[in-house]
């Protein structure tokens, strides 16, 4: 079975603090999928970042950073200097690529206030 | 262009009402997939189609809640006998592990 657990439930900093968001998965499945979303406070969901599970190398984007571990089944979310625009509600989701069309499962989502 | 179009966005609706909201998958993605957020939670999966078939229903929490999908293209949600627990944000998106997945703005729905 796959499952998503973002144990943080909200994390509270002040602006230009660096913060992590924690993604731990559980997948029985080879080739598989992970990625982020943030949802701001108007309700949309922006995607931010896609990795297989091929793909163990880390990425920057910007104030973004994300750290993949296949050992510990971690695909952690850092933000550098955060800022008050990056308050949001950010989930981590898996999907299995075992055939077409398979669903994302969302972790239950991280609420991130950044305050001035 | 690319993108999912939800309507309506909001619903307000009367308790033992039926509901229907639909999503237009602009882009044609064969696959498409309904998702309901309730109030502070995470996104819980209900159902995907594959073209017109809906392989996995799997997370349709009851009866009342059905799905169909006409030309691969728009689907339609419908609750029927709607109770105060549906109330939610219901987020269609359409798309594959391989390419992404893009998300429709969701129907706020509120049942009173």
């Amino acid at each position: 079975a796959q499952k998503v657990t973002q144990a943080q439930t909200e994390i509270s900093v002040v602006e230009k603090e660096d913060v992590t968001l924690d993604c731990v998965y559980e997948t029985r499945d080879t080739t598989y999928y992970l990625f982020w979303y943030k949802q701001p406070p108007s309700g949309e969901l922006v995607f931010l970042i896609r990795r297989n599970s091929f793909d163990e190398q880390n990425e920057i984007s910007g104030r973004y950073s994300w750290n993949f571990q296949k050992s510990t089944s971690s695909f952690n979310f850092t933000i550098t200097a955060s800022q008050v625009v990056d308050s949001a509600v950010y989930f981590c989701a898996l999907s299995e690529a075992r055939r077409a069309g398979t669903a994302l499962i969302f972790g239950k989502g991280t609420t991130l206030s950044v305050s001035s | 262009g690319a993108g999912v179009s939800q309507s309506p966005s909001n619903k307000v609706t009367e308790k033992g009402k039926d509901v229907e909201l639909r999503c237009d998958p602009i882009s044609g993605h064969t696959a498409l997939y309904w998702y309901r957020q309730s109030l502070g939670q995470g996104l819980e999966f209900l159902i995907y189609f594959q073209g017109n078939s809906a392989p996995d229903k799997s997370g349709l929490p009851s009866d009342r809640f059905s799905a169909e999908r006409t030309g691969g293209s728009v689907s339609t949600l419908t609750i029927q006998r709607t109770q105060q627990e549906d109330s939610a944000v219901y987020l269609c998106a359409e798309g594959q592990p391989n390419y992404g997945y893009t998300f429709g703005s969701g129907t706020r729905l509120t049942v009173v």
